[in-house]
């Protein structure tokens, strides 16, 4: 059975540093790797979505790196911002069939 | 918006009551997803449909009966529920597991 483990929980960083979000899972045969943002008491958004051959995917200031073998996954977030406060998911979508996995989140504050 | 439309945004039912949850997508994704999302703890699959067919059920008890009339719609029918069943309950679609999910914004479900 796929879990998916983020750590930390919970991030508090000061406006304009680098953010580094960490994933991982333990079941390598995935088929892909998405990440998600979520506001307080809203859906979630998609940031960014890896496929299994490749190795990373960006996307503005976000950058997110896929390595199947050790299973984890990272998400950059450069030159943070306030509004980029909210939790981040990533999720693991098993090679058979649609069954997306998700991680517990990071809950990340950004400080002006 | 995404593109997949959930309604109503807020409910708040009697444990006698029965309602329904509503969710649309006109993105001609073939599949299409609920799922739980309770406070501190990581969104929960409930069911999954590819081409209005059922093809999972997570041990999901009776109380939720879901209901996937034609590929762009998805409900959720509720009756009898607990009030451990207060959740925000999100429904998703996808083209296939090649290219990932997308959100609505939830049904915010609270139980009394």
């Amino acid at each position: 059975k796929q879990e998916v483990t983020q750590i930390p929980a919970a991030l508090s960083v000061p406006e304009g540093e680098n953010l580094v979000l960490n994933c991982s899972f333990t079941d390598s045969a995935i088929y892909n790797l998405q990440w998600f943002r979520q506001d307080p008491g809203k859906g979630l958004t998609s940031l960014l979505l890896i496929q299994s051959s490749q190795r990373e995917q960006t996307s503005g200031r976000l950058n997110a790196s896929l390595d199947k073998s050790s299973g984890r996954s990272t998400l950059y977030i450069a030159a943070s911002q306030p509004g980029d406060s909210a939790t981040y998911l990533c999720a693991a979508i098993k090679a058979a069939g649609n069954k997306l996995t998700f991680g517990g989140g990071t809950r990340v504050l950004v400080k002006p | 918006e995404t593109g997949v439309t959930q309604t109503p945004r807020h409910l708040v039912m009697g444990m006698t009551n029965k309602k329904s949850l509503k969710c649309e997508q006109h993105l001609g994704h073939n599949a299409m997803y609920w799922y739980k999302q309770s406070a501190k703890k990581p969104l929960e699959l409930m069911f999954v449909y590819n081409f209005k067919e059922q093809t999972e059920n997570n041990s999901v008890p009776s109380r939720f009966s879901p209901e996937c009339p034609n590929s762009s719609h998805l409900f959720l029918h509720l009756h009898t529920l607990q009030p451990e069943d207060s959740a925000l309950y999100l429904c998703a679609s996808s083209p296939s597991d090649t290219y990932g999910y997308t959100f609505g914004s939830g049904t915010r479900l609270t139980v009394v």
